[in-house]
């Protein structure tokens, strides 16, 4: 079935400094990708949907310069957390549609990201 | 309203049981829908489809009213390890935007 690996699983930094989350479709080509981000025993929220060789679209009230997106191929998404803060910490997950598959989303394994 | 509206439990169920829930959706355009589990602190995993006609996955059934916007999920026999959250997901198909509903935590006890 549809395999989607998110790397790093978890990351602690430092305030000011900028995380990388890549996400990769290993067995299918996703055009899109979309990444959420999840508070302790709340839902996923929708951040921003990843389109392959253009940019992201943002959902309302995610900062773009903040959460940069790149989706360069087929394969790859990649979510930075730029100048992150403590309030940036949360369980982020990537998503991709493999229309073969059950119809269905696939989920990374989601980042856990700290800030200190 | 909500686009999608789950109650959040948690239900405290003994093993064994039968467990239904429930998820209100707002758009009645929605043609796609599913259920999805998460396990704490992991990411959600995606347990059937739900089809019109309604289907079964051995102890896990899912139903679909259209005319009242809701989906179900009865699971029977219920195990320990069935404990999770359990998502209602709608697909916004003009956007391809799936819309999660907020879950429903499931407790099974022994």
């Amino acid at each position: 079935g549809a395999v989607v690996s998110q790397h790093p699983s978890w990351v602690i930094c430092k305030s000011g400094t900028s995380v990388k989350i890549e996400c990769r479709s290993l067995d299918f080509q996703a055009t899109t990708m979309f990444w959420y981000r999840q508070f302790p025993k709340q839902s996923l929220m929708l951040m921003a949907t990843s389109n392959e060789g253009s940019k992201a679209t943002y959902e309302q009230g995610v900062e773009k310069d903040k959460f940069l997106i790149n989706h360069a191929s087929l394969t790859l998404s990649t979510l930075t957390v730029t100048s992150a803060h403590p309030e940036d910490s949360s369980f982020y997950i990537c998503s991709a549609r493999d229309y073969g598959y059950r119809y269905g989303y696939t989920f990374g394994s989601g980042t856990r990201l700290t800030v200190v | 309203r909500k686009e999608v509206e789950q109650d959040p439990g948690p239900f405290n169920v003994p093993e064994g049981a039968t467990v239904a829930f429930n998820c209100t959706y707002s758009n009645s355009a929605s043609q796609s829908f599913f259920w999805y589990r998460q396990d704490c602190r992991k990411e959600p995993k995606l347990l059937m489809s739900v089809y019109s006609s309604g289907n079964e996955d051995g102890r896990f059934t899912a139903q679909l009213n259209r005319a009242s916007q809701y989906i179900s999920l009865l699971i029977r026999d219920s195990k320990l390890s069935d404990s999770a959250t359990y998502l209602c997901v709608v697909l916004d198909e003009r956007d391809d935007k799936i819309i999660f509903g907020k879950g429903t935590r499931l407790h099974i006890l022994p």
